[in-house]
């Protein structure tokens, strides 16, 4: 059974703080991908990542994939409070690349 | 709109009774996805389509729980006989190819059993 686990369930931090989150899995990922989810709707994807070791930057937020591929992390620079939400990793994994898992999510929030 | 929608986005019936939900996915989306989403959790994986066929379902869908496509586009997920434990967020997404392109989710419909 492949699971994803997120770390901290939850997180609420000031305005201004630099936070991150954490997404790991005992099996290796082919991909990963970071969304968002804000209340009442669905997620909105952030980023794909594919190769380990990258890093990739989307403004303030900051992924980075594992060099073996189980684990990933979200940096997020002077935390706004539009940033808060609900940040999923989804993962494919080798053995079932045909859909993705989901993680339970990092529930952010940021207190102007 | 070109987004993907989802109809009703808020559903409360009572237990034993039928209820179908239904998602239009971007139109040039070959796949769509069902999940279902509780409090505090991520989105489970429920079943897939590619154009018309559905290709795959999770074991969390039992027998009273069927979805269709017909003819590749729309898709309809009918629960029978619902319980109390089926109240959650249906989810439904949808991308162009496989499930590490983007996948497109509509905001929704909450299904309430009491």
């Amino acid at each position: 059974t492949q699971l994803l686990e997120q770390s901290p369930q939850f997180l609420s931090i000031q305005e201004g703080e630099n936070l991150t989150v954490y997404c790991n899995s005992s099996s290796v990922f082919s991909s990963l991908q970071w969304y968002r989810q804000e209340p009442g709707e669905g997620p909105v994807l952030l980023v794909t990542v594919v190769t380990g070791g990258e890093v990739k930057k989307l403004k303030r937020l900051t992924f980075q994939f594992g060099d073996a591929r189980k684990d990933s992390s979200l940096h997020i620079t002077a935390a706004q409070p539009g940033d808060t939400g609900l940040y999923l990793c989804a993962g494919a994994f080798e053995t079932s690349y045909d859909k993705v898992i989901f993680g339970p999510g990092t529930s952010l929030s940021v207190i102007p | 709109d070109t987004g993907v929608s989802q109809d009703p986005r808020h559903k409360i019936t009572k237990r034993g009774q039928n209820v179908t939900f239904r998602c239009d996915p971007i139109s040039e989306h070959n796949r769509l996805y069902w999940y279902r989403q509780t409090l505090g959790q991520g989105p489970e994986f429920l079943t897939y389509f590619q154009n018309e066929a559905q290709l795959e379902k999770s074991r969390l869908l039992s027998d009273r729980f069927s979805a269709e496509r017909p003819k590749g586009s729309f898709s309809t997920l009918e629960i029978q006989r619902t319980e109390q434990g089926d109240s959650a967020m249906y989810l439904c997404a949808s991308s162009f190819r496989g499930p590490m392109d983007e996948q497109f989710f509509g905001p929704g419909t909450r299904l309430t059993v009491l």
